[in-house]
């Protein structure tokens, strides 16, 4: 089946630290990767997203490589500032009209001053 | 990017009685909507897909005749839980795509239900 798997929370950095939340999946078919955020008391936001082996999605300073030969997605930032507090979500979804997106289980990250 | 507006933020009901959570495309057409429930430290769960006009496509496991689902138009979904229990206590959030091969779907806010 499809599933995505991403590392445990609570991350807890200081502003500035290098960030890391891990990603990898288990899917049928070449799926399309993504990552949500969930900034408290909001509903889920795409942060970026992957649609074909080592593209690299980015924005506001995240960036992930879809690496198929490690079936990863991971979720690096330089440079955590407090406002990126929240919650964040790897998914995938089948490339087929249609199909719903596929979530991990959610990493809580917390950056302090 | 598109906005979906899902309605009410925040419910608490009774045992036993029926609470209606509305889904609404407001600047699209969502020919697609889905229905995740998301668990306390758990992922999100999708419980159903939903095509405009026609019946719901249930998840394994989701009981159809207690979460109802209407996708009457392009705009609007809902879902019912019917019969209410305190296990049913929970955050439900809906998506809505145009329903294309590679249509983004963007979420709504979330509704807390609490059911006492």
């Amino acid at each position: 089946g499809n599933s995505v798997t991403q590392m445990e929370g609570p991350v807890t950095l200081s502003e500035e630290a290098f960030l890391t939340i891990n990603c990898t999946y288990t899917a049928t078919g070449y799926p399309s990767l993504f990552w949500y955020v969930q900034y408290p008391g909001e509903g889920l936001q795409l942060l970026l997203k992957a649609t074909k082996a080592d593209d690299k999605g980015s924005n506001k300073g995240f960036e992930a490589t879809y690496r198929k030969e490690t079936t990863s997605f991971h979720l690096e930032k330089g440079s955590v500032q407090v406002s990126d507090s929240a919650v964040y979500f790897c998914a995938l979804k089948i490339n087929q009209a249609g199909t719903a997106l596929i979530f991990g289980k959610g990493t809580t990250l917390s950056v302090s001053s | 990017g598109a906005v979906v507006s899902q309605h009410p933020s925040r419910v608490i009901c009774k045992s036993g009685t029926s609470v209606k959570i509305e889904c609404r495309s407001l600047d699209f057409q969502a020919t697609t909507m889905f229905w995740y429930r998301q668990f306390p430290k758990k992922s999100l769960m999708l419980m159903a897909t939903s095509n405009e006009g026609s019946k719901a496509t249930y998840e394994q496991g989701v009981e159809k005749d207690k979460f109802l689902i209407n996708h009457a138009s392009l705009t609007l979904s809902t879902l019912t839980v019917t019969s209410a229990h305190p296990e049913d206590s929970s955050f439900y959030i809906c998506s809505a795509s145009q329903g294309g091969r590679d249509t983004e779907a963007f979420f709504g806010q979330g509704t807390r239900l609490t059911v006492v």
